[in-house]
């Protein structure tokens, strides 16, 4: 069953703190995976899209990681700031679908001044 | 360019009273899906159009829940009658292209939050 979990579900830190949330999957065959930021009240909006052979990709603050091996993802967010405090959902893409994403339940991240 | 309109934003009904959502997407997208997201979860998808088609309803509650695409521009999903599960927020998202690529990437609207009571 094709599935993805986050961790974890919440995270409070303190703005201008670093933090790394996690994504694993069991999405097959694989295709790509993306993270969304979703603000309170607002749609997702995509931040980075990683495909197979990628291993790193960038975003301004935001790193994200994939280790397509064991099926693991990081997004990681340098030198936080209260507009950071969103949830973070991990959507992996199956090969060959029409565009068919399973999306992670999200971490929900609060930055405090 | 603008993004992809939704209304209502809030939407408040008892439980058996009928709802229709509408959405506009950005314009020249060819894909349209309808999302269902309850609170704490990730979206779920309902359907998906491509054009005016349907490409994936798997997840669509038939008995209760419609969606169309006339003339494959807006749409609207329709839930006759609700139930007190369907308190959720439905997001529409479209994307570009006509072969529903894997790695196209999808643009949401704001969403449209609805109570059930």
């Amino acid at each position: 069953k094709n599935q993805v979990e986050q961790s974890p579900q919440s995270l409070i830190i303190l703005e201008g703190k670093n933090c790394t949330l996690q994504c694993n999957y069991t999405v097959s065959p694989f295709s790509n995976l993306r993270w969304y930021k979703q603000d309170t009240g607002r749609g997702p909006v995509s931040l980075t899209i990683m495909t197979f052979s990628e291993n790193t990709k960038s975003n301004g603050r935001y790193t994200a990681t994939l280790d397509a091996d064991t099926k693991q993802s990081s997004l990681h967010i340098t030198a936080s700031q209260l507009s950071d405090s969103a949830s973070y959902i991990c959507v992996v893409s199956a090969t060959g679908g029409y565009n068919k994403l399973i999306f992670g339940a999200g971490t929900r991240l609060a930055v405090h001044p | 360019e603008a993004g992809v309109a939704q209304s209502p934003r809030y939407k408040i009904i008892e439980k058996r009273q009928s709802v229709a959502f509408w959405c506009n997407p950005i314009s020249g997208h060819a894909t349209l899906y309808w999302y269902q997201q309850i609170l704490g979860q990730g979206p779920k998808l309902l359907i998906q159009f491509q054009n005016n088609g349907v490409v994936d309803d798997s997840q669509l509650p038939k008995d209760r829940f419609s969606a169309e695409r006339l003339k494959g521009v807006d749409s609207t999903l329709k839930i006759q009658p609700a139930k007190l599960e369907d308190s959720a927020v439905y997001l529409c998202a479209s994307s570009l292209g006509t072969s529903g690529r894997d790695q196209e990437t999808q643009y949401f609207g704001p969403g449209t939050r609805l109570l059930v009571l």
